[in-house]
């Protein structure tokens, strides 16, 4: 079963502009994780952050936790084309350290 | 080698044929993992090694579908009256130990059966 839901299924932006996607789920996390995946090619992890964290950077990447609502957004600043993707949120639950439950994902066009 | 490998990439089968699947995860990781990831949804984890031992076959949809690592590195899986409704993307990942880190992922094995 997928623990995650990404929110929206799907965006479409201009490049240059920002994307934020959400992710709720349902159960006690240890961490939470992004991934994104281009068509057709496996999964590439973007950045992980714990449960005891609420924000967290990566170059353009911007990751919040709010375990209160058991929800995490990822943004993604000065978006370009080459981030066209699909992106997976992935938790692991804080009692089984090796499980990711991924969500269904949203899709990122970023429109030149 | 510098990646998650897996081989076929593409494999068109008949229903009712086995087949196997092969991932030779990155050198000195001793986690792995198998994932399915069907059209348009997120991967659905299905069994996870540590070492050479099954540590959790809990995601295994049923008897057909069979995983091993015989020596702690390479694994295959295999599924046995390969059915239609086994066509999917099989994802193999591995991490460097079983704690809450990233997983490295490979480029996946397509399956269809026809």
């Amino acid at each position: 079963s997928q623990q995650g839901e990404e929110d929206p299924q799907a965006l479409s932006i201009q490049e240059g502009e920002n994307a934020t996607m959400n992710c709720s789920y349902k159960t006690s996390i240890n961490n939470l994780q992004w991934y994104r995946q281009n068509s057709g090619r496996g999964l590439v992890h973007l950045i992980l952050i714990r449960s005891n964290e609420r924000e967290k950077h990566s170059g353009r990447l911007r990751v919040t936790l709010d375990t209160s609502k058991k929800s995490s957004s990822l943004l993604i600043t000065a978006s370009r084309a080459a981030d066209t993707a699909s992106y997976f949120c992935a938790t692991v639950p804080g009692s089984n350290d090796y499980k990711l439950s991924f969500g269904a994902g949203t899709t990122v066009t970023v429109r030149a | 080698g510098a990646g998650v490998s897996q081989t076929p990439s593409n494999k068109v089968t008949e229903k009712g044929k086995y087949v196997e699947l092969r991932c030779d995860p990155i050198s000195g990781h001793t986690a792995l993992y198998w994932y399915r990831q069907s059209l348009g949804q997120g991967p659905e984890f299905l069994i996870y090694f540590q070492g050479t031992g099954a540590a959790d076959d809990s995601g295994l949809p049923n008897d057909r579908f069979f995983a091993v690592r015989p020596e702690g590195s390479v694994s295959t899986l295999k599924i046995q009256r390969t059915e239609r409704g086994d066509s999917a993307v099989y994802l193999c990942a591995s991490s460097l130990s079983s704690t809450t880190g990233e997983l490295f992922f490979g480029e996946g094995s397509r399956l269809t059966v026809l």
